[in-house]
């Protein structure tokens, strides 16, 4: 089956500091990959998506590029910010033909950023 | 757009009380479903629908009812309130094509209290 496999948290950094919190998925067809913010007290929303490998989304100042030989799709930012400090979700959504609707998602990495 | 609504916002129940939360999306999404998010346990799937009149079980369905008339709406039906039901509760929805999902749009989500 699928799964998705995230960096224990939580990540703790100074404002300015440079972050990447790792991904590492399995799938059995052809995925899209995403990541999610989730905000204190705030439901999960969209940060970024990429559909095929070598794909590189970007917002926000965050980065992830899809990696397929390494399974991987590390998310990164070159300085972080106060307001960065949230949940982060690695997600997949397989495209396999006969595949099961369910999107997988990681167990969420905390980000705490200190001023 | 509104995207994804919840209510109630918060709800505290006593054990053995029944009660539904409530959740629409406007984006006419053919899948919807239902997660319930508890400290160091991640999303937990309880119930899905890939469209009107289709509703399947999750990960941890027990204790839980959905029903799915429109596309709209997607109402989580709790039978008889226990305790290990005290939750945050997300409901999501989202386009399918080829057998998967794209972006999940998340609601708000419920803060549920069951003493």
């Amino acid at each position: 089956g699928n799964s998705v496999t995230q960096m224990e948290g939580p990540v703790t950094l100074s404002e300015e500091a440079f972050l990447t919190i790792n991904c590492t998925y399995t799938a059995t067809g052809y995925p899209s990959l995403f990541w999610y913010v989730q905000y204190p007290g705030e439901g999960l929303q969209l940060l970024l998506k990429a559909t095929k490998a070598d794909d590189k989304g970007s917002n926000k100042g965050f980065e992830a590029t899809y990696r397929k030989e390494t399974t991987s799709f590390h998310l990164e930012k070159g300085s972080v910010q106060v307001s960065d400090s949230a949940v982060y979700f690695c997600a997949l959504s397989d495209k396999k033909t006969g595949g099961s609707y369910i999107p997988t998602f990681g167990r969420g990495t905390s980000l705490i950023v200190h001023p | 757009n509104a995207g994804v609504t919840q209510t109630p916002k918060f709800q505290v129940l006593k054990t053995g009380q029944s009660m539904t939360l409530q959740c629409a999306q406007d984006m006419n999404h053919e899948y919807m479903s239902w997660y319930r998010q508890d400290p160091g346990m991640g999303l937990r799937l309880i119930h899905y629908s890939v469209g009107a009149g289709i509703t399947d079980q999750g990960e941890v369905p027990n204790g839980y009812n959905v029903s799915r008339s429109t596309t709209e709406d997607f109402p989580l039906r709790l039978l008889s309130a226990a305790p290990s039901q005290t939750s945050v509760y997300f409901c999501a929805s989202g386009r399918t094509s080829g057998g998967s999902t794209d972006t999940q749009y998340f609601g708000p989500g419920t803060r549920l209290t069951v003493l």
